[in-house]
């Protein structure tokens, strides 16, 4: 089947300091990957729109200059949280849209990155 | 814009009882739908997805899903529970076109007393 992975799975940083995460589709190529943010006992809101090769497509309300993101690759995205405060604590998950013309818009998921800002 | 709504936030059952999770979604057009569901530190799973043809929708482990077109809903069940399906469970749906993203419900979490 098809895997995502991400990497780290979780992560603690100082206040101010940037995080990088990695989204990885392993085994089939993703010309379109998303990401999403969890709260704690709450829904995956999502963030941003990521299509390879061209720029991110951000929800209202995501600062894009906070949140960078890139897809450089069929099989790459990353997402770095500048700057990062404590509010920014969180779990981010990615999924990866497979390419296939004759696809049905089905995501897969990753495993999640805890992120957690001191 | 897309919507969806499940009403049960958390659901408590013993183990053998019957399942029913409530979906609804608000939009005008032809859309994708999908159960996920989110076992305690892990991630995301499908159980399901509705793209068109029969309405029922059979996933793994047992669930199904019925669409009905007419309430705009897409109700989740498993006839008989184990404790091992306590979980957090995501309906959510995506237009059927294009890459539209996808729309997540707030969530229900399931809980299975043995």
């Amino acid at each position: 089947g098809a895997v995502v992975s991400q990497h780290p799975s979780w992560v603690i940083c100082k206040s101010g300091t940037s995080v990088k995460i990695e989204c990885r589709s392993l085994d089939f190529q993703a010309t379109t990957m998303f990401w999403y943010r969890q709260f704690p006992k709450q829904s995956l809101m999502l963030m941003a729109t990521s299509n390879e090769g061209s720029k991110a497509t951000y929800e209202q309300g995501v600062e894009k200059d906070k949140f960078l993101i890139n897809h450089a690759s069929l099989t790459l995205s990353t997402l770095t949280v500048t700057s990062a405060h404590p509010e920014d604590s969180s779990f981010y998950i990615c999924s990866a849209r497979w390419s296939l013309a004759n696809s049905y818009n089905e995501q897969f998921f990753g495993p999640g990155t805890r992120l957690t800002v001191l | 814009a897309q919507s969806v709504s499940q009403h049960n936030h958390h659901v408590i059952l013993s183990e053998a009882a019957s399942l029913e999770l409530g979906c609804n979604y608000s939009y005008g057009g032809t859309v994708n739908l999908f159960w996920y569901v989110q076992y305690p530190g892990q991630h995301l799973q499908l159980l399901l997805k509705y793209f068109s043809g029969d309405p029922l929708v059979k996933g793994i482990k047992g669930f199904e899903a019925e669409f009905i077109k007419s309430k705009f809903s897409f109700n989740l069940r498993k006839p008989s529970v184990q404790w091992s399906d306590t979980a957090e469970y995501f309906c959510a749906v995506n237009a059927n076109f294009g890459n539209e993203k996808l729309t997540f419900g707030t969530g229900t979490r399931l809980t299975i007393i043995p």
